[in-house]
């Protein structure tokens, strides 16, 4: 299985900031990640796959890049309701698998 | 409107099953790769089963001969038959389906519709 690594665990951040969180795979994917922002109680939504492109009505503030085995999530402006957990996801081969989680708090 | 619900979930005992359904509404299940995701409480995102549109199933290592997949295409709706539970099966439930894209469908593009989820507890 492809093991997906995302860091930092948890990151504080302000409004305005620029955060960028990174995805490792064990082996490589192509541009086969996908990302997605999921709050409390809540589905995960669909941000970005492909590695980077955007999913439609997705702000454009959201940003991904790599391929291979190194992955970004890069937002660009935090807005308020950006704070949330976010996850990537390995779309290459099944089992699918998704990266731990980085937490997004407000500093 | 294109939106998933699931049902089905609950309370049950260690060894026990259940049936999870998941209708569709707005897009056509037997098209698509439809998935199975869970989170089990305060934790990540596990990947659980999918089918393809041609039939095909595949599953986690964690749940393999314990679960299965089925769409039943006269509903439009997903399934997943729970047999054998665990304690650690206990985690809400989502289906989720991946996108067409550009006409082509594929298993590559991530998961764009989901649906609220379903909570499964397994406890004596």
């Amino acid at each position: 299985d492809i093991q997906m690594t995302q860091s930092p665990s948890s990151v504080s951040a302000s409004v305005g900031d620029r955060v960028t969180i990174t995805c490792r795979a064990s082996q490589g994917i192509n541009t086969w990640l996908a990302w997605y922002q999921q709050k409390p109680g809540k589905a995960p939504k669909l941000l970005i796959y492909g590695a980077s492109t955007l999913q439609g009505g997705v702000p454009s503030r959201f940003s991904g890049s790599g391929s291979g085995t190194d992955f970004t999530l890069t937002i660009s402006s935090l807005q308020p309701e950006d704070f949330a957990t976010y996850y990537c996801q390995q779309a290459n081969s099944f089992p699918y698998t998704f990266g731990q989680g980085t937490k997004l708090e407000i500093k | 409107e294109v939106q998933l619900v699931e049902s089905g979930g609950g309370l049950v005992q260690p060894g026990g099953s259940l049936r999870l359904s998941c209708a569709a509404s707005g897009f056509t299940v037997s098209r698509y790769y439809m998935n199975w995701v869970r989170q089990a409480p305060g934790k990540g995102l596990e990947w659980v089963s999918v089918i393809h549109s041609g039939g095909s199933t595949y599953y986690a290592d964690s749940v393999k001969g314990r679960f299965t997949i089925s769409r039943d295409n006269s509903k439009n709706t997903l399934c997943l038959q729970m047999n054998s539970l665990r304690a650690e099966d206990t985690a809400v439930y989502y289906c989720a389906r991946v996108p067409e894209i550009h006409g082509v469908v594929t298993y590559n593009y991530g998961m764009d519709v989901w649906g609220q989820g379903t909570t499964v507890t397994v406890s004596s």
